[in-house]
């Protein structure tokens, strides 16, 4: 049973500050993994998709990783902004989406 | 990419009442998935929306208590029957596009007094 786990589940930083936001899943037979951007009780909205057969994608400031062998997915994010505080979900895609339980983001001006 | 509109986008119900919630894609897709998300939680899929077929529910959701239906390749519901407080939640629509990438309506965040 694929389980995905999120590290750290809360963080607070100053603006401008370099991030990484860090995903694993416990089955590496995904067929890919997906980032989430999620605003307090709202929707999700997609950031970056990466295809199993992929090793990362980038889109503006943020660039995701995945190491399928070791079930790890990072988030990275460049030059933090205020705007950029919300939850982070990853989910892992095996045959359904496994999500996990998020990052919460705090960026502060 | 997908456009979802779902609505409504929140409300407040009593307990003992049903609340449906609409789904409507911008382009047609064969599978539609419905999520829970219950307060401070991450989401859990309640079931699998294909058009002409019933719904395919995953373990711990039953139809009786979720109907779904999906009468179109743009359009779906989701019921909430006979609700109790637990059932306080944000609810979830999400298509996937090129059968790979995942996109999501905005939520109907539902409380239930």
């Amino acid at each position: 049973k694929q389980e995905v786990t999120q590290i750290p589940a809360a963080l607070s930083v100053p603006e401008g500050e370099n991030l990484v936001l860090n995903c694993s899943f416990t089955d590496s037979a995904i067929y890919n993994l997906q980032w989430f951007r999620q605003d307090p009780g709202k929707g999700l909205t997609s950031l970056l998709l990466i295809q199993s057969s992929q090793r990362e994608q980038t889109s503006g400031r943020l660039n995701a990783s995945l190491d399928k062998s070791s079930g790890r997915s990072t988030l990275y994010i460049a030059a933090s902004q205020p705007g950029d505080s919300a939850t982070y979900l990853c989910a892992a895609d095996t045959d359904k989406l496994i999500f996990g339980t998020g990052t919460r983001l705090q960026v502060f001006p | 990419s997908a456009v979802i509109s779902q609505k409504p986008s929140r409300d407040i119900c009593q307990r003992g009442t049903s609340l449906t919630i609409q789904c409507q894609v911008d382009s047609q897709v064969t599978m539609m998935f419905w999520y829970r998300q219950q307060p401070g939680q991450s989401l859990t899929l309640i079931a699998t929306a294909n058009q002409g077929s019933e719904a395919t529910y995953e373990s711990g959701f039953v139809i009786d208590k979720f109907p779904i239906s999906r009468p179109n390749l743009t359009f779906s519901t989701l019921t909430v029957s006979n609700m109790s407080p637990e059932d306080s939640s944000i609810y979830l629509c999400s298509v996937l596009t090129g059968g790979t990438e995942a996109f999501f309506g905005q939520g109907t965040r539902l409380t239930v007094v």
